[in-house]
């Protein structure tokens, strides 16, 4: 079984709509992040937790926001979707303390969400 | 502004050719410095890391990188590659800020490597 988990994996919607898209992992670690992925731009930050109390924006948050409902779960939602949304999403999760607080915690990423808005 | 470049977009090789991507970072505070490797379909998966000591850092595939401090690089080489390798390849670098905070994970673009037969 995976241990970082994206529902759903595919989803089309049309402009306006709000969607919401799922992560949830069998990991154990606190930190919780979303990217996007857009071809020829690499991966950019949304929101991360590092807690189930702590959220904070990335580079790119507007018009998305986020719950962290519990250890396990990090949902990511778009209010009113834009065609220029239209990416590939990403949940990573990571445990610092692995890296015993020296900042090289490796990122484990699910297999992503890819969202199309007409 | 701290960033990450991947100079290349695409490299096409023949199988059994040597490759090298390249990846260079803005900043010559400390850093953190990772591979990640993106099979088709699927999400990313560390290929390797520096984090100190010997510049040269190997993965269990034959991939290795190394830390060039003063040109501010972390190039990723492999000398005979497979058709298995083709995949979309990200450097990712995380900047160590002054007063010893750390910055989030910032990617480059990524490299897409297509081995032909």
């Amino acid at each position: 079984d995976a241990d970082v988990t994206q529902t759903p994996r595919n989803r089309i919607t049309k402009t306006g709509k709000r969607i919401m898209l799922e992560c949830s992992q069998t990991k154990g670690h606190d930190r919780m992040y979303w990217y996007r992925q857009d071809p020829g731009l690499g991966l950019r930050l949304i929101y991360y937790s590092f807690d189930v109390k702590d959220i904070n924006k990335g580079e790119i948050s507007d018009g998305y926001s986020v719950s962290r409902q519990a250890q396990a779960k990090f949902s990511l939602s778009l209010e009113s979707a834009i065609p220029n949304q239209t990416a590939l999403y990403f949940c990573a999760t990571s445990d610092p303390g692995l890296a015993g607080g020296l900042g090289w915690d490796e990122q484990f990423f699910g297999p992503g969400t890819r969202l199309t808005v007409l | 502004a701290q960033s990450v470049t991947q100079l290349d977009s695409q490299v096409p090789v023949f199988e059994e050719a040597p490759v090298e991507l390249r990846c260079n970072y803005s900043s010559s505070v400390s850093v953190y410095l990772f591979w990640y490797v993106q099979y088709p379909n699927q999400g990313l998966q560390l290929l390797l890391k520096y984090l100190s000591g010997s510049t040269l850092v190997k993965s269990i595939n034959g991939f290795e990188a190394e830390f060039n401090k003063s040109q501010t690089s972390f190039h990723l080489r492999k000398p005979s590659v497979h058709i298995s390798d083709t995949a979309e390849y990200f450097c990712a670098v995380r900047f160590m800020n002054y007063g010893g905070s750390q910055g989030n994970l910032i990617f480059g673009k990524g490299t897409k490597l297509s081995v032909k037969p």
